[in-house]
């Protein structure tokens, strides 16, 4: 398949629960993101890795551990989480972070989270 | 700090009637100015650019420096027009800050 792909589609996960969010992308690019839309709120950026390193993290919870093992694959590891972090987790690529012009970016179909 | 602003959370019309919805954004550098949509059930996905300066879908947008703003527009709205649009900053980070978003209805 081609483009961005995520897995879960769908994920329902008690707050005592682990699990983890996949993102993978086919498009060659060396920046990943992970996005959280919420109900009632703008898109809000997470994490952002480029090269496989993290240049970004907005104030995130630690209950929300990104992990880019290369630059294709992005996992978000969930651990205790609470019922206001579910949301819809959109992932996204783009060609290079810090290319010096504009950079599109892609997006995943997202996972829709439900925290019991 | 910039920031991109929606101010209609939900915008209903009739097939055939324009169409606008309306972006402002506040940003102290030269800004670069994205529309995305998001069909009901499919991924989000870029609708236009306004360094293209292109048309897609008979959407057009044009960037109003005087007035901050990056309207979204199309003459005779569709059916298949019914979706989420979010009008996007990119920014000095190389980063892009979404506005809230507009739900766009059209009614047969």
């Amino acid at each position: 398949e081609t483009g961005v792909t995520q897995t879960p589609r769908h994920l329902v996960m008690g707050m005592t629960n682990k699990k983890s969010l996949k993102c993978e992308q086919h498009l060659g690019h060396n920046a990943m993101y992970w996005y959280k839309q919420s109900a009632k709120k703008p898109l809000e950026l997470m994490f952002v890795y480029s090269l496989e390193e993290r240049v970004e993290n907005n104030s995130v919870p630690s209950r929300f551990s990104p992990e880019c093992p290369n630059s294709s694959h992005l996992f978000l590891h969930l651990h205790t989480l609470q019922p206001e972090d579910s949301a819809l987790y959109l992932c996204a690529s783009s060609q290079d972070r810090l290319a010096g012009v504009t950079d599109t970016q892609y997006f995943g179909p997202g996972t829709r989270l439900t925290v019991l | 700090a910039q920031r991109v602003t929606q101010p209609e959370k939900l915008l209903s019309v009739f097939k055939g009637a324009p169409v606008e919805l309306k972006c402002n954004y506040s940003y102290s550098g030269s800004p670069e100015l994205f529309w995305y949509v998001q069909y009901s059930r499919q991924r989000l996905q870029l609708l236009l650019r306004h360094i293209s300066r292109e048309s897609i879908k008979g959407f057009t947008a044009d960037l109003n420096k005087g007035e901050t703003s990056f309207h979204l527009k199309k003459p005779f709205a569709q059916e298949e027009d019914s979706a989420m649009y979010y009008c996007a900053l990119f920014n000095a980070g190389n980063m892009l800050t979404f506005g809230g978003g507009t739900r766009l209805m059209v009614k047969p």
